[in-house]
């Protein structure tokens, strides 16, 4: 049973563009949720994240939006640029958790140029 | 401080055969995690420290997996009998903060291990 679901394996998006990945989680108690970047042979690298308290949180080019009554969540990234091609991972955790992060099965970006 | 350090970064081993891997977090974590990753998956939680205690063991951690953290700094992981279904990029994680969440978590940038 997947508690953090990223239904779209693959996302290949043209350099300037907005990129947007999309994560869903059927765990009501996750409160805080974070996505991370991973590049081929390396561990996954933290991006951004969201408390459940809010509903968006930006970061120069990366926003998150957190849509609790829907249960999901979405990282923008604009403009899109080559170096963002890499797979982002959705997470997310709980306070009963330990702070274990339940992870999703990544979405591939590719940024052409 | 560079961050959390895993060691080895590769490790080709015949089944059958014991490996250990080792993690250094980044000094001031107290909080340390165990992920196994798998190709086209997500990393998988496998164990988690805080401090030198062991307080959760994912159902993923046989028998065949122990790990330790020992003085509440570096920790290992070792695998005994290794099967080739063992074979995954095992990543460790490390956090600061009192909370049970709310802070991000560091990660090495792992061992992958091959069982031939």
């Amino acid at each position: 049973d997947q508690q953090v679901k990223q239904n779209s394996p693959s996302l290949s998006v043209q350099e300037g563009r907005i990129s947007i990945l999309n994560c869903d989680y059927t765990n009501s108690m996750f409160d805080y949720f974070l996505w991370y970047k991973k590049y081929p042979a390396e561990g996954p690298t933290f991006l951004i994240s969201i408390s459940s308290i809010k509903d968006k949180n930006e970061d120069g080019r990366f926003t998150v939006f957190l849509n609790k009554s829907a249960k999901h969540l979405s990282l923008h990234i604009v403009p899109s640029q080559p170096g963002d091609s890499a797979v982002y991972f959705c997470a997310a955790s709980y306070g009963g958790s330990q702070g274990n992060l339940i992870f999703g099965k990544g979405t591939k970006l590719s940024v052409k140029p | 401080d560079t961050g959390v350090s895993q060691d080895p970064r590769h490790k080709i081993t015949k089944r059958g055969q014991n490996v250990t891997f080792r993690c250094d977090p980044i000094s001031e974590h107290n909080r340390l995690y165990w992920y196994r990753q798998t190709l086209g998956q997500g990393p998988e939680f496998l164990t988690y420290f805080q401090n030198e205690a062991q307080l959760e063991k994912s159902r993923l951690l046989s028998d065949r997996f122990s790990a330790e953290r020992p003085k509440g700094s570096f920790s290992t992981l070792e695998i005994q009998r290794t099967e080739q279904g063992d074979s995954a990029m095992y990543l460790c994680a490390s956090r600061a903060g009192q909370g049970a969440s709310g802070t991000e978590a560091f990660f090495g940038q792992g061992t992958r291990l091959t069982v031939v």
